[in-house]
């Protein structure tokens, strides 16, 4: 099985950068994903690790640290629509994702 | 191109009814997938299917049925709703289970009373 584990909430300003921690305990590591969920909307696919490292997606990047079962989304250049839930996923050797409880990420103008 | 549609949108079911869920895509996607959603817990898998014909067990299973009878639908049956059952409930796909990204539905919110 998966422990997964996030912060709850994080409040940032306009214009700022924002990291948000995640760090897991698996019996299979096959990958991690992080996904973005605004308020009452599905959850939409932000990033995908699965060697260590940084990805890097415009204003988003993902870091993983395999030997750590740590990863981090850095979210930069905060605008007032990223202000939603971001949902760290860990895939098992079966494919199967568990998902931490999410992080709710507030923006101030 | 709808992607992937679930439905009711919403719905409220007493205690002890039978209700299914309905998801479809249209993507021709291998791999579908049933989460529910709590405040606090996260998603959580209840049941999958990595090809039409086969299904499997998630992390939440109980209490629920799925069946694969072609590609492009996947139902979820919840044979005799209890309360512990209110959820909003997500279906996702996937080309295969070995994708890097799931493609989720938008949702249905159940209550069941």
């Amino acid at each position: 099985g998966q422990n997964i584990d996030q912060p709850t909430e994080m409040t940032a300003t306009e214009g700022a950068i924002v990291q948000i921690n995640c760090t897991y305990q698996t019996s299979g590591f096959n990958g991690l994903f992080w996904y973005q969920q605004h308020a009452g909307e599905a959850p939409t696919f932000l990033s995908y690790n699965v060697l260590d490292g940084l990805e890097e997606k415009g204003r988003f990047s993902s870091f993983l640290s395999r030997s750590k079962g740590y990863s981090y989304l850095l979210l930069k250049e905060l605008q007032m629509k990223d202000s939603a839930s971001y949902l760290c996923a860990v895939r098992d050797r079966d494919y199967k994702l568990s998902f931490g409880a999410g992080t709710t990420v507030t923006v101030r103008a | 191109i709808a992607g992937i549609t679930q439905a009711p949108t919403s719905q409220i079911l007493a205690a002890g009814r039978r209700m299914t869920l309905r998801c479809t895509q249209d993507m021709r996607h291998n791999a579908m997938y049933w989460y529910r959603q709590d405040l606090g817990l996260g998603l959580r898998l209840i049941h999958y299917s990595n090809t039409a014909g086969t299904t499997g067990k998630g992390e939440v299973p109980d209490g629920y049925s799925v069946s694969r009878a072609n590609t492009d639908d996947f139902p979820l049956t919840l044979a005799s709703a209890v309360p512990s059952q209110t959820s909003v409930y997500f279906c996702a796909s996937s080309p295969g289970q070995e994708a890097d990204t799931q493609y989720f539905g938008p949702g249905t919110r159940l209550t069941v009373l």
